[in-house]
């Protein structure tokens, strides 16, 4: 089975500072990467994502993610955060040889501070 | 746009009650799968659907919890008898199949529980 590991619980930063959310995975074979962000009592909406070709992907509300395949990671950032971006950052995997199973991390609060 | 619908959105009953969740899957997907996401935690599977069939219920508690997708498209998750521990957010996901398009999972709102 995949294992997903965001080495943060929590990140605390500034206003409009950058931002680096990190995220490990077990095993590169046929997988898909995704990045969810989740605000309180919500369901998760997906940020990003990874199936193939450009290692750098971009998605909604400037966010950014790079695949690293030799490090296995896909650490999620954005070059200025708002207040608005204060939620919780989950990293998934979906293993296509594996039913298709998503896989998910613990979470990165990311709490932005004015 | 379309979107996953759960309901109830909150539910709050006393242990050793009876207590069902309903989720409507995104017209045509033929995955869906139910989380339970305890606060402070990522959501963990409880049970992942294919069509009808159950592809993997390994972590769902089958002494309390059931979950059923009669027809293929809309699904119930049940517990009974709910115990303190079964606090927590449960979200529904659907995707499509594996080359049909979409690669994400699409989340509901999900039904926060809280056992009394």
């Amino acid at each position: 089975a995949q294992s997903v590991t965001q080495l943060d619980s929590q990140v605390p930063v500034f206003e409009e500072a950058p931002v680096e959310l990190r995220c490990n995975y077990s095993s590169s074979v046929s997988v898909y990467l995704f990045w969810y962000v989740q605000y309180p009592n919500q369901g998760l909406q997906l940020l990003l994502k990874y199936l193939s070709g450009s290692t750098l992907v971009k998605g909604i509300n400037g966010f950014e993610a790079e695949f690293n395949k030799s490090q296995t990671s896909f650490h999620l950032r954005k070059p200025s955060v708002h207040i608005s971006d204060t939620a919780e950052y989950f990293c998934a995997v979906r293993d296509v040889y594996n039913f298709n199973k998503f896989y998910f991390g613990s979470g990165t609060k990311l709490n932005v501070k004015p | 746009e379309a979107e996953v619908a759960q309901s109830p959105r909150y539910k709050i009953t006393e242990k050793s009650q009876a207590v069902a969740f309903w989720c409507d899957p995104i017209s045509g997907h033929a995955t869906l799968y139910w989380y339970r996401q305890i606060l402070g935690q990522g959501p963990e599977l409880l049970v992942q659907f294919q069509d009808e069939s159950v592809v993997d219920d390994s972590q769902l508690p089958k002494d309390r919890f059931s979950a059923e997708r009669l027809k293929g498209v809309d699904s119930t998750l049940k517990i009974q008898p709910a115990e303190l521990g079964d606090s927590a957010m449960y979200l529904c996901a659907s995707s499509q199949r594996q080359g049909a398009g979409n690669t994400e999972a699409f989340f509901g709102q999900g039904t926060r529980l809280t056992v009394v």
